[in-house]
């Protein structure tokens, strides 16, 4: 099956700096890529995805770029605010499958310093 | 519109006792699933569902039933509680295929003494 692995697992930046998050996956059939986004005590929730078709897809202060022939995603959050520290989750799927089963990397823990 | 939720919030057992989680949803999704969310190891899928009255094993399925009887309901139930068990559980559910988004319940803190 998928194994998706994220690093790092914990990151700590200073408001205003950019933070950045890797991910890689095993399945070459994987072709859906979301990030998930978990404030303290609260549930995951999508902030941004993409799909196999695009290298790079932006929504503000936040970008995911994927190299497919490496295996590897990433996410990148600029200019940093206070609210942006949580727990990121990067995920992994095979969209043609059935079930749309998600497979997530470990979390990463941003903390943002003002 | 309530989206996904779970009951209970809480819940504290002592090994070998059973329990179930209910999860329900109003979206009208297809599909329904069961994460254990454990420090490090981020979200692990138990057992989902892509339709009323099917279910299929996840990643890690060992020590879990579900049930589907209704489209809106999917029950996560532990037979005989292990401590290895304890965890906050996530149930979610999505319309069905083509990658779309989860949507999460607010998560079940089960301890297992």
């Amino acid at each position: 099956g998928e194994n998706v692995e994220q690093h790092p697992s914990t990151l700590s930046v200073q408001e205003g700096d950019s933070a950045v998050i890797k991910c890689t996956y095993s399945d070459s059939a994987s072709n859906y890529f979301p990030w998930y986004k978990q404030e303290l005590g609260k549930r995951p929730q999508l902030i941004i995805d993409i799909r196999s078709n695009v290298g790079e897809k932006k929504d503000q202060r936040i970008a995911v770029t994927l190299n497919k022939t490496a295996k590897h995603f990433s996410l990148h959050i600029t200019e940093t605010q206070p609210e942006d520290s949580a727990v990121y989750f990067c995920a992994a799927s095979n969209v043609g499958a059935a079930g749309n089963k998600l497979t997530f990397g470990g979390g990463t823990r941003v903390l943002v310093k003002p | 519109n309530a989206g996904v939720t779970q009951t209970p919030k809480f819940r504290v057992l002592k090994t070998g006792q059973s329990m179930t989680l209910l999860c329900a949803q109003d979206m009208n999704h297809e599909y329904m699933y069961w994460y254990r969310q454990d420090p490090g190891m981020g979200l692990r899928l138990i057992h989902y569902s892509v339709g009323e009255g099917t279910t299929a094993k996840g990643e890690v399925p060992d020590g879990y039933n579900v049930s589907r009887l209704k489209k809106q309901n999917f029950l996560l139930g532990l037979e005989s509680a292990a401590p290895s068990q304890t965890s906050v559980y996530f149930c979610a559910s999505s319309y069905m295929g083509q990658g779309g988004e989860l949507f999460f319940g607010e998560g079940s803190r089960l301890t297992v003494l």
